[in-house]
């Protein structure tokens, strides 16, 4: 079984829903990340989370809302989509300490039409 | 912030070629790692090098922290090495939680 999973894998959802995307990791990290990526770019930091009491924001926040419901889980809701929040969406995690290693799920694909 | 340049942004090889890609950092780092994004959108952890030389079968890769580059040799590439490769950081001095990415090189091995 895949260390990092999200589900769902892929969503079209129309503008103004709510929707969520969740991430469950059973690697024992304490801290977990949600990114996007466009087209054409690199991943971009939207939330960390260095543990259940400890929520951050990234660069690209605005729009965008997080709950770290215990260790192994970590969920990002769009309140209401818009079609710029089109993108594949990835979680992190790592150890924390002086680890700093990485580790990604699959990725959420979504689309808002 | 500090700034991650890739280069090239394109390479296309043939099968069994091999290959050297370029990262180049703005700043001191603690954090340098490469993924492999797939054709299915999945990001693969290749290495995890702030500093020294890896190797990994037909992949290694070496990063000169004080001169702020990285390298990612594939050697005898094959077509499922296509896919986008990013180098990725993480600064010093409470930022080394956040990576920064490139915006890649995409791969494309022809057979």
């Amino acid at each position: 079984d895949a260390d990092v999973t999200q589900t769902p894998r892929n969503r079209i959802t129309k503008t103004g829903k709510r929707i969520m995307l969740e991430c469950s990791q059973t690697k024992g990290h304490d801290r977990m990340y949600w990114y996007r990526q466009d087209p054409g770019l690199g991943l971009r930091l939207i939330y960390y989370s260095f543990d259940v009491k400890d929520i951050n924001k990234g660069e690209i926040s605005d729009g965008y809302s997080v709950s770290r419901q215990a260790q192994a889980k970590f969920s990002l809701s769009l309140e209401s989509a818009i079609p710029n929040q089109t993108a594949l969406y990835f979680c992190a995690t790592s150890a924390g300490g002086t680890t700093y290693e990485q580790y990604f799920g699959p990725g959420t694909r979504l689309t808002v039409t | 912030g500090i700034q991650v340049e890739q280069s090239p942004p394109d390479l296309i090889l043939q099968e069994g070629a091999n290959s050297t890609l370029r990262c180049n950092f703005s700043d001191s780092v603690n954090n340098l790692q490469w993924f492999h994004q797939n054709p299915w959108g999945q990001l693969i952890n290749l290495f995890y090098i702030p500093s020294g030389t890896k190797q990994n079968g037909r992949l290694s890769a070496t990063t000169v922290a004080t001169e702020r580059y990285s390298l990612l040799y594939i050697s005898s590439s094959q077509t499922t090495d296509s896919g986008v490769y990013f180098c990725a950081v993480g600064t010093s001095g409470g930022s080394n939680y956040k990576l920064t990415f490139g915006k890649g090189t995409l791969l494309t091995v022809n057979p």
